[in-house]
């Protein structure tokens, strides 16, 4: 069965490092997401993303934060300077389109920043 | 605003009897939900969905109600097994230039006794 997966699954960085999380969205999938978990809550939306374009983004999506598609297969979320409130797990999800809705989540990259 | 609650942290079951997980919504314009359980240091799995144009929809082993005049939203386990142990999270997303952002629940934990 077709899922997402994830890179790294652990990541520590010192405070005020860029860090690259990485994403393979499920083949035939045209919508991706980004979602963060603070350890014992809830999932938060970060950013939705089709057609090499920002659909929506929230308010924790601020400048410090990008989502790139580089190239047919990946889809990378990017801290350019991390800061201790950024640990977090860190969800990618695809889904086939909006309408359909169904996301698919993959394991998640815990980021640790120090 | 927007939330998405769940009405208890935690339940806990005996293997074998049949769990409630409910949920509380705020916003009227809501119209799908999905509910996803999430094992330790995974991500979240999807369950069930429903749209709001049902009240009831059932898989293998799980049913969701949907009560819109209450804004309520439940999941129901079937003879509930060690293997469902696991946080449940309710997600609810709009679909007026829907952009596939999810919000979710606060989750609750589900302890399955042997």
């Amino acid at each position: 069965e077709p899922e997402v997966t994830q890179t790294p699954s652990h990541q520590v960085t010192q405070m005020g490092q860029e860090v690259i999380l990485r994403c393979v969205p499920i083949s035939n999938h045209l919508y991706f997401y980004w979602y963060r978990q603070i350890l014992g809550q809830k999932v938060e939306f970060l950013v939705s993303f089709y057609n090499n374009e920002i659909s929506e983004k929230s308010e924790i999506f601020d400048d410090q934060f990008s989502v790139e598609r580089p190239d047919g297969s990946n889809f990378t979320l990017k801290i350019r300077s991390t800061k201790l409130e950024d640990s977090a797990m860190y969800f990618c999800a695809s889904s086939p389109d909006f309408s359909t809705d169904t996301q698919y989540f993959g394991p998640g990259t815990r980021l640790t920043v120090l | 605003g927007e939330s998405v609650g769940l009405h208890l942290p935690t339940l806990s079951v005996q293997e074998g009897d049949n769990s409630i997980i409910n949920c509380a919504y705020s916003n009227s314009a809501s119209d799908y939900f999905i509910w996803y359980k999430q094992e330790s240091g995974k991500g979240p799995q999807f369950i069930i969905d429903i749209r709001s144009n049902m009240d009831k929809r059932q898989g293998q082993r799980v049913t969701v109600l949907l009560n819109k005049t209450v804004k309520h939203l439940s999941l129901q386990i079937a003879a509930t097994q060690p293997g469902d142990s696991a946080v449940y999270f309710c997600a609810e997303t709009h679909g007026s230039g829907n952009t596939g952002k999810l919000i979710f629940g606060q989750g609750t934990t589900l302890q399955v006794k042997p």
